[in-house]
């Protein structure tokens, strides 16, 4: 239950495509759901997070979208960039208390110019 | 540059031995969190200090143990080391309890056990 489970491993878009990452968990007590960029040698940074309590939030070229009924949240990166190329975590979290992030897997993404 | 300090970035020892690996938060942050990073199992939570004081464990080995000093620093400490615990040990910081606030990552220490 603790689980957050995040596709695909690895995504190969062009330059000023979409990108589509997904994440679906199964704990319903979660109510914080952060993407973190991480690039190669460095340490994970925020991106973008939602709260349950709207269905979309978007930020530049990067939005999430959250699906409550469906357990589900989901990134999207518009006219992705060659700058974009990293790994994406999605995360979720119980507010209040001292409570763990849990991540997903990661996916790789590559923009190709 | 997330403020987030970790020593060493590398480190390469043997099977059965001993590291300690050391994480100091962003100025003002009370919470230090350690993870681990291997290829095969993205970012695995391993426990959470708040102010000196354990406040959350994950999937943490008996053979590793952390703590947080008065001046907030932390140290993670790895025992009779096996090749399956190489991987990328992050430290990261907050103000808060955790949970619904941002994280700061530091740049992670890599540890390969020949």
């Amino acid at each position: 239950q603790q689980q957050v489970k995040q596709s695909p491993q690895s995504l190969i878009v062009q330059k000023g495509g979409i990108s589509i990452i997904n994440c679906a968990y199964e704990n319903t007590a979660f109510d914080y759901f952060p993407w973190y960029q991480q690039f190669p040698g460095k340490g994970p940074a925020l991106l973008i997070a939602i709260r349950p309590d709207v269905s979309e939030k978007k930020e530049g070229r990067f939005t999430i979208s959250f699906n409550k009924s469906a357990k589900q949240f989901s990134l999207h990166i518009m006219d992705s960039q060659p700058g974009d190329s990293a790994t994406y975590f999605c995360a979720a979290s119980i507010s209040g208390g001292y409570n763990k992030l849990i991540f997903g897997a990661g996916t790789r993404l590559a923009v190709h110019p | 540059d997330s403020g987030v300090t970790q020593t060493p970035k590398h480190l390469i020892t043997a099977t059965g031995q001993r590291v300690t690996l050391r994480c100091s938060p962003r100025s003002g942050d009370l919470s230090v969190y350690w993870y681990q990073q291997s290829l095969d199992q993205g970012l695995q939570f391993l426990i959470q200090y708040y102010n000196g004081e354990e406040r959350a464990k994950g999937n943490i080995l008996e053979r590793f143990s952390a703590q947080q000093f008065p001046d907030l620093h932390s140290e993670l400490n790895l025992s009779s080391l096996e090749l399956g615990d190489s991987a990328l040990y992050f430290c990261a910081s907050s103000l808060g309890t955790g949970g619904s606030g941002e994280l700061f990552f530091g740049e992670g220490s890599r540890l390969t056990v020949l």
